[in-house]
């Protein structure tokens, strides 16, 4: 069974500069997950959609973070204008239901000088 | 106000003796706690849960202990190996299979042969 895919693996760019990291879940997975997870910490939820919907993003910077999963599939999370502190690994993990196991990918490293 | 900790410093070992990682919390009541292996440069992969009803959980090498009076639980490795040096992250789950994670900093740990 193939994993979850992210894209880029690694992105530099400037503060105030756009950025966009993509995900595809293993297939047949509803739910989706973005986490931010910012070096010596543990991930930090950004936003949770089940199929095409958005459950939680309670967490998400939306003056500046913006994330779609259009048909349920493949996710994308973009950052405009992107902040020094946004430097992170950026990771997306699917999951196939309620009471089962999260699946991370191997995220995007993301530096913003 | 809420808290996960794990230890921050790195726990060094010699292979063939047991780890054990602490995760204490406070301000949660989780009805879930799960285990992650984190290796440097890929996502966590999930590793054991423990339900608020359990006191221990076991799988291969593997031993969760979860005590809610203590707000603790203890992750234990066996017979420990060099290929089991990672970070270690537990991540707790406040409403049981909804699978909001909330995750501690983790703890690093080294296998020396």
């Amino acid at each position: 069974e193939a994993g979850v895919a992210q894209s880029p693996r690694y992105k530099i760019i400037e503060k105030r500069q756009s950025v966009a990291f993509w995900c595809n879940p293993i297939s047949g997975h509803a739910t989706l997950y973005w986490y931010q997870q910012i070096l010596g910490q543990g991930p930090k939820l950004l936003i949770q959609f089940q199929n095409n919907g958005v459950v939680d993003d309670s967490q998400l910077p939306k003056d500046r973070f913006s994330a779609e999963r259009l048909k349920g599939v493949d996710s994308t999370l973009k950052i405009q204008p992107a902040k020094l502190e946004d430097s992170a690994v950026y990771l997306c993990a699917s999951r196939a239901g309620v009471q089962e196991t999260q699946y991370f990918g191997p995220g995007t490293r993301l530096l913003v000088l | 106000s809420q808290k996960i900790e794990q230890n921050s410093e790195a726990l060094n070992i010699q292979e063939g003796k047991t780890a054990t990682l602490t995760c204490n919390y406070t301000n949660y009541s989780p009805a879930y706690l799960q285990w992650y292996r984190q290796d440097p440069g890929r996502g966590p992969v999930f590793l054991l849960l423990i339900r608020e009803n359990e006191k221990e959980k076991r799988k291969e090498r593997l031993k969760v202990t979860f005590d809610t009076t203590l707000k603790q639980s203890l992750f234990h490795i066996t017979a420990s190996q060099p290929a089991d040096s990672a970070t270690y992250l537990c991540a707790l789950d406040p409403r049981g299979g909804y699978n909001k994670l909330i995750f501690g900093a983790g703890t690093r740990l080294a296998v020396h042969p």
